[in-house]
C-alpha cells in the first residue's frame, strides 16, 4: 500500500464546474497536510496546507480533512482552464512541514 | 514566502561524471530538503539538510552518491556523483518557511532538468 494515494487521472471537468481532488493515506500519525499544483515542466507551487479535521477555504479552493477516514480532499470552485495542471496530495507525520511525502498526483484537465 | 534559485536549470552530462547543483535562499531557513522528480514521477525525498550538521538520508540514498553541503542557513548544493542514465531527472531544493503567525509550509526552487547521456 502506497504512503499517499491518489487517482492518477486524468480528471476532465467543464469550464465553471467544480473539480474534486482526493487522496488518501496510510500513516494514522500524519499531522499536516498539503496540496500542490505543478504545471508541466514546473516545480510544485503550495496550493493549500491544512492541520485540523473540517474544511480550509482560500478563495475558490477549498481543503477538507478527514482524520478519522484518512483522506483529504481538494475542491476548486469555478474550474478555469489556467487550473488544468497536475495536482500532488502531500502528507506530514510532522506539525511542521518536515519530511513530506508526495502521492503521485492527479492530472486536471479543465475543458472549455 | 522564501524565494527559491537553483543552479544549473538544465544540463546533459556524461555517465561517469558529477555534477554539483546549487540551492539559494533570500532568507535564513533552518531546514532545507532535496527531491528528485524521475521523469512522469512524483517527488521522492533524498535527504534533508541542516545547517551544522550531517544531512539526513531517505532510504535508498547515499551520501557518496549524492553528498550534500550546507555551509549556512541560505545555501545548499547536491552533488550527483559517478552519474548514469538512471539518474536523469528533475532536482528539486525545498526549504521549510513561514510568514509570520502561520504554519510552517514547504517551497520549492525552479528545479535542475539533469539528462544523463
Amino acid at each position: 500500500q502506497k504512503e499517499v494515494e491518489q487517482n492518477s487521472g486524468p480528471l476532465s471537468v467543464p469550464e465553471g464546474a467544480i473539480a474534486s481532488l482526493n487522496c488518501t493515506y496510510s500513516d494514522r500519525g500524519s499531522q499536516s497536510f498539503f496540496w500542490y499544483r505543478q504545471y508541466s515542466g514546473k516545480s510544485p507551487e503550495l496550493i493549500m496546507s491544512i492541520y485540523s479535521n473540517g474544511d480550509k477555504e482560500d478563495g475558490r479552493f477549498t481543503a477538507q480533512l478527514n482524520k478519522a477516514s484518512q483522506y483529504v480532499s481538494l475542491l476548486i470552485r469555478d474550474s478555469q482552464p489556467s487550473d488544468s495542471a497536475t495536482y500532488l496530495c502531500a502528507v506530514s507525520r510532522y506539525s511542521s512541514a518536515s519530511k513530506i511525502i508526495f502521492g503521485s498526483g492527479t492530472r486536471l484537465s479543465i475543458r472549455p | 514566502s522564501a524565494v527559491i534559485s537553483q543552479k544549473p536549470s538544465r544540463d546533459i552530462c556524461q555517465r561517469g561524471t558529477s555534477l554539483t547543483i546549487q540551492c539559494q535562499v533570500d532568507s535564513q531557513v533552518t531546514m532545507m530538503f532535496w527531491y528528485r522528480q524521475q521523469p512522469g514521477q512524483s517527488l521522492t525525498l533524498i535527504a534533508t539538510a541542516n545547517q551544522g550538521s550531517e544531512a539526513t538520508y531517505e532510504s535508498g540514498f547515499v551520501i557518496d552518491k549524492f553528498p550534500i553541503s550546507r555551509p549556512n542557513l541560505t545555501f545548499s548544493t547536491l552533488t550527483v556523483s559517478n552519474m548514469s542514465p538512471e539518474d536523469s531527472s528533475i532536482y528539486l531544493c525545498s526549504v521549510e518557511d513561514r510568514e509570520e503567525g502561520l504554519s510552517y509550509e514547504q517551497y520549492f526552487g525552479p528545479g535542475t532538468r539533469l539528462t544523463v547521456t
